[in-house]
């Protein structure tokens, strides 16, 4: 039940691509295509942006868009803007003997 | 449009019982296919799920994250479409802003908004 590994920041200029990996085990993410990303701004809930790996909830922008290949999940956030300057949090279901949830430890994105 | 709302005590003394709230509108708990679940996040850290608790075809099912299992119970009050949390013998590192949330396939779509609570004496 080890949280979800993330980068602890990353950064681009605005108009750049950036992509936020999310390493989990052959448990968690190499095992099920529930992979939802959130945004949160300070002192805000966060938001969900991506779910099911790559889905797209009803409002988010398709500069955002998710991926998974093995045991990573990926976000990438296209055409960068400063608006999307935030904390970026990735989750997935983890099955076992005991059925939860686990996100990632969370990347500051800083656009530059 | 579904809205969560956290409500409970925002100082508990350690070794007590923390108890929230969350209160639902814009749509019956029972009547929809979900799960409601509380996440917690310690200031300045990141996002901690705690558990969650299915309703109406789910039928009350309860999971809870491993390590917090033996300390956690979350329930469902239908007649005031409301659902709760208890977290006992509570220490420091209890000290969190809660959010409840419904989810959709493991992924919280709806959050309330948040409520600090502080363990300390």
């Amino acid at each position: 039940q080890s949280a979800l590994t993330q980068p602890a920041s990353v950064s681009g200029s605005p108009g750049q691509s950036i992509t936020i990996s999310c390493t989990g085990t052959s448990s968690d993410i190499g095992s099920y295509n529930f992979v939802s990303w959130y945004q949160q701004y300070p002192g805000k809930a966060p938001k969900l942006m991506i779910y099911e790996v790559s889905k797209w909830p009803s409002g988010i922008s398709n500069r955002f868009s998710g991926s998974k290949s093995g045991n990573t999940a990926s976000l990438t956030i296209s055409g960068l803007q400063a608006e999307d300057e935030a904390d970026y949090y990735c989750c997935s279901h983890a099955g076992g003997s005991s059925p939860h949830v686990i996100f990632g430890g969370g990347t500051k994105v800083t656009v530059l | 449009q579904l809205q969560l709302q956290e409500s409970g005590p925002g100082l508990v003394k350690p070794s007590e019982t923390l108890s929230l709230t969350c209160s639902v509108s814009g749509g019956s708990i029972i009547s929809s296919n979900y799960y409601w679940a509380w996440i917690r996040q310690p200031p300045g850290k990141g996002l901690e799920w705690i558990g969650s608790i299915g309703s109406n075809y789910f039928s009350g099912k309860t999971f809870y994250k491993p390590s917090l299992k033996s300390r956690v119970a979350i329930s469902i009050d239908a007649s005031k479409n409301q659902f709760s949390l208890k977290v006992s013998s509570v220490t420091a590192a209890d000290t969190a802003v809660y959010f409840c949330v419904r989810e959709y396939e493991s992924a919280p779509n709806y959050w309330g908004q948040g409520t600090l609570v502080t363990v300390s004496s």
